[in-house]
């Protein structure tokens, strides 16, 4: 089972929005509304922001959301923060299976 | 509040066995509603699903570890386990546990920070 496919980094100034995809294959992200998402800050645990392809836990800013098309899955960061800068890693189930995407870094310029 | 820490050598000999505990505070380890989880990071790479336990019976395991993994829960003590056996050099990776419930979802939350264990003679 490969890892889902994510792009190495994003960027972005304060205020923009950035959208980082996720990309499977019918066997995960396509078979499945079953897409988290999680912020992880170096040397912290990991954080889930979004889960169930869009829906966001209590507490999570209404700036993450998060959609899918087909096997690719999106996570949209809207006015951006300093604060989002952290590695983004897409996960998906794959039938009593889960695998991660490759991890995105967000920098904030 | 659920919290989840990892304990466990942070060194260990190449052909040995990798063993670690995860603690569960602030909630019940018996509940039925939940997976128990292991998911590990090697320096610089990705996110590894390794396995998951539920704690009135069954496992899965990452069909590439699966001939080395082992997951026991332990309610007493409120915690649950991983071994990894024959371990190499690519097994150093950060170690974590993960809480996922148990119905028509899947996500993992909380996470328990992690910790370092390093595989070298």
């Amino acid at each position: 089972q490969s890892a889902l496919t994510q792009p190495r980094s994003v960027s972005g100034s304060p205020g923009q929005s950035v959208t980082i995809s996720c990309a499977g294959t019918s066997s995960d992200v396509g078979g499945y509304n079953y897409v988290s998402w999680y912020q992880h800050h170096p040397g912290k645990a990991p954080k889930l922001i979004i889960y169930d392809v869009t829906k966001r836990p209590s507490g999570v800013p209404d700036r993450f959301s998060g959609s899918k098309s087909g096997y690719t899955a999106s996570l949209t960061i809207s006015g951006l923060q300093a604060e989002d800068e952290a590695e983004y890693y897409c996960c998906s189930y794959a039938g009593s299976f889960t695998v991660f995407g490759t991890g995105t870094k967000v920098t904030v310029l | 509040q659920v919290q989840l820490q990892e304990s466990g050598p942070g060194l260990v000999k190449p052909s040995q066995t990798l063993s670690l505990n995860c603690t569960v505070s602030g909630g019940s380890i018996s509940s039925g509603s939940y997976y128990w989880t292991w998911i590990r990071q090697p320096a610089g790479k990705g996110l590894e699903w390794i396995g998951r336990i539920y704690t009135h019976g069954g496992t899965d395991y990452n069909p590439s570890l699966k001939s080395r993994v082992t997951m026991s829960v332990d309610t007493s003590k409120s915690q649950f386990s991983l071994k990894l056996s024959s371990v190499t050099a690519a097994d150093t990776a950060v170690y974590h546990c993960a809480r996922s419930p148990v119905g028509a979802t899947h996500f993992f939350d909380p996470w328990g920070q992690g910790t370092l264990v390093t595989v070298s003679s």
